[in-house]
């Protein structure tokens, strides 16, 4: 069974910074691209990052320059590093597995993390 | 960036009855290998999102066979041909071909 769990979030003021982690179980982590997806409260999704295998790197403009994807296929796992965080990064953040120009787009997703930022 | 559209914002519907969803994107969501990565998501309230039909028309395993996908090129359009209970959430359209990825505002499904 595919599992996706995401751990790291909590309360930050604005400027900090956080990581995000998610542990993946249940599949080939290392030949999966992966995704960072967050929504933040009472509103819709929004793609921000992905991964591919080999470590190829896409972000969204909001975070371009603030976060940083990452991945080490030894430990399963799926990383986002948060810099200077806003209030508009408040949100459950999401990984999502696949690459969406194939048929494995975002086909599962973790439970997510809220990441609060509030002075 | 590929801006995804969706209408109505809110579906109330009675329970039997058919359902459907418009999505629109700014740009030709058609490939240069031919496909079309168009995706449906499904939100329950208080889960996270699942997705329900991938490139356009293919359900997701599971996925009751009352779900249907159909469209192209710029036009896309999700369908329910019975709504059940269990159907109630936000359903949102979501591009893949062109990046950023990019997701419609929703569509929020209530039962009359």
């Amino acid at each position: 069974e595919v599992q996706l769990v995401e751990s790291g979030g909590g309360l930050v003021q604005p400027g900090g910074s956080l990581r995000l982690s998610c542990a993946a179980s249940g599949f080939t982590f290392s030949t999966s691209g992966m995704n960072w997806v967050r929504q933040a409260p009472g509103k819709g999704l929004e793609w921000i990052s992905y991964i591919s295998r080999s470590g190829t790197i896409y972000y969204a403009d909001s975070v371009k320059g603030r976060f940083t994807i990452s991945r080490d296929n030894a430990m399963n796992s799926l990383y986002l590093q948060m810099n200077n965080l806003r209030d508009e990064d408040t949100a459950v953040y999401h990984c999502a597995r696949g690459y969406c120009s194939s048929g494995s787009c975002l086909d599962y997703w973790g439970q997510g993390t809220l990441v609060t930022v509030s002075s | 960036d590929v801006v995804m559209t969706q209408s109505p914002l809110s579906l109330p519907v009675t329970l039997g009855q058919p359902a459907s969803i418009s999505c629109r994107s700014s740009q030709t969501l058609v490939h240069s290998d031919g496909n079309t990565y168009l995706n449906w998501f499904q939100q329950r309230p208080g889960q996270s999102p699942r997705r329900l039909i991938y490139k356009v028309s293919n359900r997701d395993s599971g996925v009751p066979d009352r779900f249907s996908g159909s469209g192209s090129g710029t036009d896309f359009t999700l369908k329910i041909s019975r709504v059940e209970a269990e159907d109630v959430g936000v359903y949102y359209c979501m591009q893949g071909t062109h990046w950023p990825l990019t997701f419609g505002g929703g569509t929020k499904v209530e039962i009359k």
